[in-house]
């Protein structure tokens, strides 16, 4: 079974702070994805990798930034936490094409104070 | 640009119901996917299912089936007999096949009671 594991389940953290959220997938995933949910905006994409070193812009990137130095680990970055980034952020990844489902970790919660 | 539109925000049936959950797509791709994902109160998205554009077969999986009609842009899912431990939001997401990234629904969330 593919495995996403996010290093942190719950976060708080302070207004201004410098924020990394890591995610590890074991089964060698060409594409990793960052997510943000809130209740009844559903998932939204905020960044995306296709490949090591290579990333897009999802549809809400702006006060986010991204990493990817390893095939296995994606790290999504805010640079200055704000009060409005306070949500569950869930990391993705899937093999290159073919229609492969996404397989998700199992979220952090940040809250920012 | 793609579009996933799940209209029911939540439903509440009592054990044994029968539901669907409904999803409406958006693309001017020929060639998409389509998927059902499970998000069960723990938090963790379970991918259930996957359909392509060109398959228009339906499917059942136990207690679930699934009814794709490209005629009307729908791909919705069906639960036989539902149960406490279907519980969950459930989302419907779109891939299409020029694109690497998913385009999810807003959700619906399955309240069952006994």
């Amino acid at each position: 079974d593919v495995k996403v594991t996010q290093s942190s389940r719950y976060l708080v953290k302070r207004t201004g702070e410098k924020v990394f959220l890591e995610c590890v997938q074991d089964m060698d995933h060409e594409n990793m994805f960052w997510y943000r949910q809130d209740p009844g905006l559903g998932l939204r994409l905020i960044y995306f990798s296709y490949d090591v070193k290579m990333k897009e812009k999802g549809d809400i990137p702006e006060g986010y930034s991204v990493s990817r130095e390893k095939k296995e680990r994606f790290s999504l970055i805010l640079e200055s936490a704000s009060t409005n980034q306070t949500s569950m952020y869930l990391c993705a990844s899937r093999r290159q094409g073919g229609g492969s489902p996404l397989h998700f970790g199992n979220g952090t919660r940040l809250t920012v104070t | 640009a793609q579009k996933v539109t799940q209209a029911q925000t939540e439903i509440s049936v009592v054990e044994k119901e029968d539901v669907t959950l409904d999803c409406v797509y958006e693309t001017r791709d020929t060639t998409y996917y389509l998927f059902w994902y499970k998000q069960p109160p723990s938090g963790e998205l379970v991918f259930l299912i996957r359909r392509n554009s060109f398959d228009e077969q339906n499917e059942i999986s136990g207690r679930y089936s699934w009814n794709f009609q490209k005629s009307t842009s729908s791909f919705n899912f069906t639960i036989t007999a539902s149960q406490v431990v279907d519980s969950a939001v459930y989302f419907c997401a779109l891939l299409t096949g020029t694109a690497s990234k998913l385009t999810f629904g807003t959700g619906t969330r399955l309240q069952v009671t006994l």
